[in-house]
């Protein structure tokens, strides 16, 4: 298995542009995690889906964040209009289960908002 | 809310020099608690879980126990492929599925 994918890698973009970061899990897993990392803040969650179902977005920052998962293969997290402090690193990850399972994490996408 | 406070931030070894990475956490149930291992550039990768309080798991230089109110990776005479950020992770009883919270991270480094 190729493991979690996203993309792109690296994203460098300007203040007021939309952003969309993909996000392919591993096969045969039914729950989706959206994280961003930050030096100041950590690993942060922002949203959750199960079985395509988004279960928790109260760690989505504001209304210019959203995230779609429109399959079981593929998710989206879109930034309208992005900012200079979106600027982080942000992963997904996947697991199967319902608990107790260890989460898979993609290499992530390094996003610059100048 | 859950809080997850691991220490030192930083740690400096010299190849050989075993010692312990700390994660202390403040949950109302506990269901499972995560150490990860992240590389520069990549997305962390999962080491160990622990359930209760008392348990113990290794895997080579690393060995991770649990008590009621933090946890302890030790590493025994790591080597410099040791060197990454050590996460530690909170899952509570009353988070949806496998929500996951977590610590602001160790970064070992360790020096031939």
């Amino acid at each position: 298995d190729a493991g979690v994918i996203q993309s792109p890698r690296h994203e460098v973009t300007e203040m007021g542009q939309e952003v969309t970061l993909r996000c392919k899990p591993i096969s045969g897993h039914n729950s989706l995690f959206w994280y961003r990392q930050t030096m100041m803040r950590g690993l942060e969650l922002l949203i959750y889906f199960n079985n395509n179902v988004p279960i928790d977005d109260s760690g989505m920052p504001e209304d210019r964040f959203s995230a779609k998962m429109p399959n079981a293969s593929f998710s989206t997290l879109k930034i309208q209009p992005s900012e200079p402090r979106d600027s982080a690193v942000y992963f997904c990850a996947s697991v199967a289960g319902l608990s107790n399972e260890k989460l898979f994490f993609g290499s992530g996408t390094q996003l610059s908002v100048l | 809310e859950d809080q997850v406070t691991q220490s030192p931030e930083a740690l400096r070894l010299q190849e050989g020099e075993s010692s312990s990475l700390n994660c202390s956490y403040t949950v109302s149930g506990l269901r499972g608690l995560f150490w990860y291992r992240q590389d520069p550039g990549k997305g962390p990768e999962f080491l160990f879980t622990l359930y209760s309080a008392g348990e113990e798991k290794e895997k080579e230089r690393l060995k991770a126990t649990l008590t009621k109110k933090e946890s302890f990776l030790h590493i025994t005479a790591p080597k410099p492929e040791d060197s990454a950020t050590y996460l530690c992770a909170v899952q509570e009883v009353n988070n949806a599925g496998n929500m996951l919270t977590f610590g602001g991270g160790t970064r070992l480094m360790v020096k031939p």
